[in-house]
């Protein structure tokens, strides 16, 4: 167990509807970092934060959204959701911005 | 833009046989991650590598960095089954507060 808790689990939805993943980092770590892993496309960095401040993005959608909350715990938004969108998202944390990161579960979008 | 590249992709091997996964990247760094991820699971971190001619030993998996070369070699001695997984090395952006991804190799372990 890593400490880093995302929810829910698995997720199934239909193409145009949104959704919100949650995740909540281990205990002290301040920077969350938001992962997409599909079969064709391997694992793709989103976005970061730290602290509550955005401190990178990768290749994250225009549809998609994320935010870090004063209590630290992170969500993804994404809405206008597409077929190509099922992925298993994860998050990680870790204390520094650069730190070694430790990964939730992930949680599994399937859309339909 | 920092790249990323791990080699070979996919590996077949037979237990009992020494392999070695590299991992280069294309522009400077000092911080190398090793990780590991089991079919549907997440990733666990095996090695954390800070600098130049670090090397680092668990079980039977043994990770080193050479800075100068910009390459991450993980190597597996005397391999078994419970090794097959999926693994990463992961690359600080020095500067750019970002850690770069290699596409992951797919290591298979044949009884």
């Amino acid at each position: 167990d890593s400490g880093v808790t995302q929810t829910p689990k698995h997720l199934i939805t239909a193409t145009g509807q949104r959704v919100t993943l949650r995740c909540s980092p281990r205990s002290g770590d301040l920077s969350v970092y938001w992962y997409q892993q599909s079969l064709d496309q391997g694992l793709q960095f989103l976005i970061q934060y730290y602290n509550g401040e955005e401190r990178a993005k990768g290749n994250i959608l225009e549809r998609f959204s994320a935010q870090q909350f004063p209590d630290l715990h992170s969500e993804l938004n994404l809405s206008s959701l597409e077929l190509g969108d099922s992925a298993l998202y994860f998050c990680a944390s870790s204390w520094t911005v650069t730190g070694e990161l430790f990964f939730g579960e992930g949680s599994r979008l399937t859309v339909l | 833009e920092l790249k990323v590249e791990q080699n070979p992709l996919f590996l077949s091997m037979q237990e009992g046989k020494n392999y070695t996964i590299y991992c280069n990247y294309s522009t400077t760094s000092d911080r190398l991650y090793w990780y590991r991820q089991d079919p549907g699971k997440s990733l666990e971190s095996l090695f954390v590598l800070l600098s130049n001619g670090a090397v680092k030993q668990e079980g039977r998996l043994m990770a080193s960095l050479d800075t100068k070369a910009r390459l991450s070699t993980l190597h597996i001695t005397a391999a078994v089954h419970d090794l097959s997984a999926t693994y990463f090395c992961a690359v600080v952006v020095q500067g750019a507060q970002k850690l770069v991804f290699g596409q992951g190799t797919r290591l298979t372990i044949n009884p």
